[in-house]
């Protein structure tokens, strides 16, 4: 599976978007761009995943670059709830999810 | 519908032992993933389950093991404790393990090797 590579930590005021990038220029033609995150001392929550098209739910927006070598997830409104750590994975068809060391976000108040 | 759970949510043993986790993942989910995340080396695959059978394997010594039951509950297995052991062990489920959907994670089991 490709490797990401994700800034160690960021700071977002509450109620302002939250734009973490995500570097994955190894990724391959069949591999999907996932974010994940966790809050302290609880298991990974499943935010969103893509291909290649940009993508929506009700938690947040991910966009990734037409080459598809990065990505940026967006939390259009974050709260001090959305504090946590974000894991940016690439994944196959083999699905064994690959974490590296995350984006610690700290929305402040 | 019931979320992962995983049992017991903490647990404490002593070096030599050996330990076994449960995880009952989500009503119609088929696959199960293993998980160890300690401070230093972070989240690592363990194994993942699939229809009773091994799908893939961590790099992750024999001491290490796990099965998976015919109504898709799984178990991991720890042999002779060592002090890095102590780690909180994750589940995950998933519907497939050839579909790319979400899998969801349990809340873990806290193990302490002493």
């Amino acid at each position: 599976d490709a490797k990401t590579t994700q800034p160690p930590s960021m700071d977002c005021a509450e109620g302002r978007a939250a734009n973490l990038p995500c570097n994955h220029s190894t990724i391959s033609g069949n591999e999907y761009v996932y974010w994940y995150r966790q809050i302290h001392s609880q298991g990974p929550q499943y935010i969103i995943h893509g291909l290649k098209n940009n993508e929506t739910n009700e938690m947040a927006s991910l966009i990734i670059t037409e080459d598809r070598k990065s990505s940026t997830l967006i939390l259009p409104h974050a709260t001090l709830r959305d504090t946590a750590v974000y894991y940016c994975i690439v994944s196959g068809i083999r699905r064994q999810l690959t974490f590296g060391s995350g984006t610690q976000l700290t929305v402040l108040p | 519908k019931a979320g992962v759970t995983q049992t017991p949510r903490y647990l404490i043993k002593t070096r030599g032992q050996q330990v076994t986790l449960s995880c009952s993942p989500i009503s119609g989910h088929r696959s199960v993933s293993w998980y160890q995340q300690t401070p230093g080396q972070g989240l690592q695959f363990l194994f993942e389950y699939f229809s009773e059978t091994q799908r893939n394997k961590g790099n992750f010594p024999g001491r290490f093991s796990g099965r998976q039951f015919s109504n898709s509950r799984s178990e991991m297995n720890v042999s002779t404790l060592e002090l890095g052991d102590s780690a909180l062990y994750l589940c995950a489920s998933s519907l497939s393990p050839v579909l790319n959907t979400e899998a969801f994670f349990g809340q873990g089991t806290r193990l302490t090797v002493v």
